[in-house]
């Protein structure tokens, strides 16, 4: 159980191009999904806490405007990378929760490469 | 957010060692943690949830709360090299602030 998947695990894009990565619970409803950025021998940084139908709440530093997330269901949501530049680089991971405690399953995560 | 810091590591073991792994934290309300597990290149996996003071066992894992003097630990027996990983320490919250962790590395 508490299996969260994660689309594309790799995409490579140029300069300036969105980039959409879905993240989906797949044998639970996930009330709450959170979004998580890595960059090499880094700690996992949240980015941004997804509540069901309504709008995100980002952690202080990170552009909503740029790094967009729609949570349409209690199964899905989407994060939309906007104008990516290679700064953006990284691997971004979500995670959402079972409801039944604050414990966190996380997706198998998404590497970007902005060229 | 709480934190909690980890304070051992990097950590090599030899094989069929036993492996510790330990975290203080400063909340006194703190009341359970998680322990997570990542390979490298890869997302962090839930290996174990302590709720309550004392000792919880699962399999070759066991993980420790002492509340009254706010530690945290993880003991891997038996350590196999499939276990060389960073193992991070969480307090279990609405969000989940995750640190450096501590790199382990089991020689064969």
């Amino acid at each position: 159980g508490a299996v969260v998947s994660q689309h594309p695990s790799r995409v490579i894009c140029k300069s300036g191009t969105s980039v959409k990565i879905e993240c989906r619970s797949l044998d639970f409803q996930a009330t709450t999904m959170f979004w998580y950025r890595q960059f090499p021998k880094k700690s996992l940084m949240l980015m941004a806490t997804s509540n069901e139908g309504s709008k995100a709440t980002y952690e202080q530093g990170v552009e909503k405007d740029k790094f967009l997330i729609n949570h349409a269901s209690l199964t899905l949501s989407t994060l939309t990378v906007t104008s990516a530049h290679p700064e953006d680089s990284s691997f971004y991971i979500c995670s959402a929760g079972t409801g039944g405690g604050y414990e966190q399953y996380f997706g198998p995560g998404t590497r970007l490469t902005v060229t | 957010q709480k934190e909690v810091e980890q304070n051992s590591g990097p950590l090599s073991v030899p094989e069929g060692a036993i492996a510790s792994l330990n975290c203080t934290y400063s909340d006194r309300g703190s009341q359970s943690f998680f322990w997570y597990r990542q390979y490298s290149g890869k997302s962090p996996e839930l290996i174990m949830s302590i709720y309550s003071n004392g000792d919880k066992e699962d399999g070759r894992f066991t993980a420790q709360l002492n509340k009254a003097s706010q530690y945290v630990s993880l003991l891997i027996r038996d350590s196999q090299p499939s276990d060389s990983a960073t193992y991070l320490c969480v307090n279990n919250d609405y969000k989940l602030s995750f640190g450096a962790g501590t790199t382990v590395t089991v020689r064969a």
